[in-house]
């Protein structure tokens, strides 16, 4: 089971920081993602951490955006600086199989930036 | 980036009936690296077709996917009324995942 936690409202220019908890299951044999879903971009891929460390970004959001794993914790996070209103969405984070598609997501976290 | 175009948009049926909804890449996906997912309100994605035609666990065999390249397709072969949702398609054989814009299921 994935279970997400984090700040839901912002202002402008805050940052938003996510973490998702893995329960169950073999944590380091995954990748995990985070993706984001709103009426006017649909499902976007945020980005991915691999089970070897390496991280893959969406180009459109890499300059704002860092993820990171704890192994310890079994414990996956989520930054994204200088929210603006688009940046409001339901965020989940996700997990695959190296070659597989998304087969666990957490129950998402609504996200809004507003002054 | 590659692009997932779904179609139709909307998709009126009755219970009983055969859906085929469609996706379709602005080019070539990896290894048929497509998959397929059900969405419901109030509810996360959840992965019903993977590697363009593999059923994940759990999924009824009255889901089932096809096609390779450019072009895919899902099909429902009898919808219950459990079916009735927005259906996604993905990539994965890009560095940059995609997501189709879906396909909502109707009841008619």
């Amino acid at each position: 089971q994935l279970h997400q936690w984090g700040a839901g409202l912002l202002k402008p220019s805050e940052t938003l920081s996510l973490y998702c908890d893995v329960y169950g299951g073999s944590f380091s044999t995954y990748y995990w993602s985070w993706i984001r879903q709103s009426p006017e971009k649909g499902l976007e891929w945020i980005g991915e951490n691999t089970h070897t460390g390496s991280i893959d970004y969406n180009p459109s959001l890499k300059s704002r955006v860092t993820m990171s794993v704890d192994t310890s914790k079994n414990q996956v996070s989520l930054k994204l600086t200088s929210v603006t209103a688009a940046d409001t969405a339901m965020y989940y984070c996700a997990r695959r199989p190296p070659l597989g598609s998304f087969d666990s997501w957490g129950q998402g976290t609504l996200v809004t930036v507003s002054s | 980036e590659i692009v997932l175009t779904q179609s139709p948009g909307t998709l009126s049926l009755s219970p009983g009936e055969r859906a085929t909804l469609s996706c379709r890449a602005s080019q070539s996906v990896s290894s048929n690296f497509l998959a397929w997912y059900q969405q419901k309100p109030g509810q996360a994605p959840r992965l019903l077709i993977y590697g363009r035609s593999s059923r994940a666990t759990g999924i009824p065999d009255r889901f089932s996917g096809s096609g390779s390249g450019t072009d895919f397709t899902l099909t429902i072969s009898r919808l219950e009324p459990e079916d009735f949702a927005v259906y996604y398609c993905q990539q994965y054989g890009s560095s940059t995942r995609t997501f189709g814009g879906g396909t909502k299921v109707e009841i008619k």
